[in-house]
């Protein structure tokens, strides 16, 4: 198994424009989820989805927008980006239930100039 | 609203030593707490969690933690630390309140302590 993979790893943008994050997981994990981490910050939720066709806005949504079309993948969309976007994005993934850990992926970089 | 503290950004230990990292949280009811850690360019690994029950939780990689309702924390501790284990360490809760729902439901993660482990 593969766990949860994320596409791209590194990406560069300038100020106004879009990109689409990828993140795919083969463990048939119901909820999904969408985090930046930024420094002395910690992990801060950016969307999450329950299931397939449902998401969610978690604590720093704004700006961005997710997808969840398949079971398997959570998209993350800029539509228009900004500096502030600057950050590492992590994909995690987990059972349904509140009490199972979550599983996440290497991380995309992302840089906005 | 849920929250949680790491008071140290950094801790440093001589290997063979015992380590402890420590974390407080805020909840309004009771607690669902883990340990990630983070190595350098990685995502996050799951280390352990206390859900409920005994209130010593013995997680991966030789770690455990405890948890105290009095003093609402849930330190990690390892009898005795590797130069493997540097890495940047992050607590997290979740309040299973009876009835709370969206964000509570959500995990909040701390702002992340870095363990050295000197040689």
């Amino acid at each position: 198994n593969a766990g949860v993979t994320q596409t791209p790893k590194f990406r560069v943008l300038k100020t106004g424009q879009s990109m689409t994050l990828l993140c795919a997981q083969d463990m048939n994990h119901e909820y999904m989820y969408w985090y930046r981490q930024d420094p002395g910050m910690g992990l801060r939720l950016i969307h999450y989805s329950v299931g397939e066709g449902t998401t969610a806005k978690g604590e720093v949504p704004d700006g961005y927008n997710v997808s969840r079309l398949k079971k398997q993948n959570f998209l993350l969309g800029l539509e228009s980006a900004a500096p502030s976007q600057t950050s590492v994005y992590f994909c995690a993934s987990s059972y349904q239930g509140q009490s199972y850990e979550q599983y996440f992926g290497p991380g995309t970089r992302l840089t906005v100039t | 609203a849920q929250s949680v503290a790491q008071p140290e950004d950094q801790v440093n230990v001589a290997e063979g030593n015992p380590l402890t990292v420590k974390c407080t949280y805020s909840v309004s009811g009771n607690p669902y707490l883990f340990w990630y850690v983070q190595y350098p360019n990685r995502g996050l690994q799951f280390l352990l969690k206390y859900i409920t029950g005994d209130n010593l939780v013995k997680g991966s990689y030789g770690f455990e933690a405890e948890f105290n309702k009095s003093q609402t924390s849930f330190h990690l501790k390892k009898p005795s630390a590797l130069v493997s284990d540097s890495a940047l360490y992050f607590c997290a809760v979740r309040d299973m309140t009876p009835g709370s729902s969206g964000s509570a439901r959500q995990l909040t993660f701390g702002s992340g302590t870095q363990l050295t482990v000197l040689p």
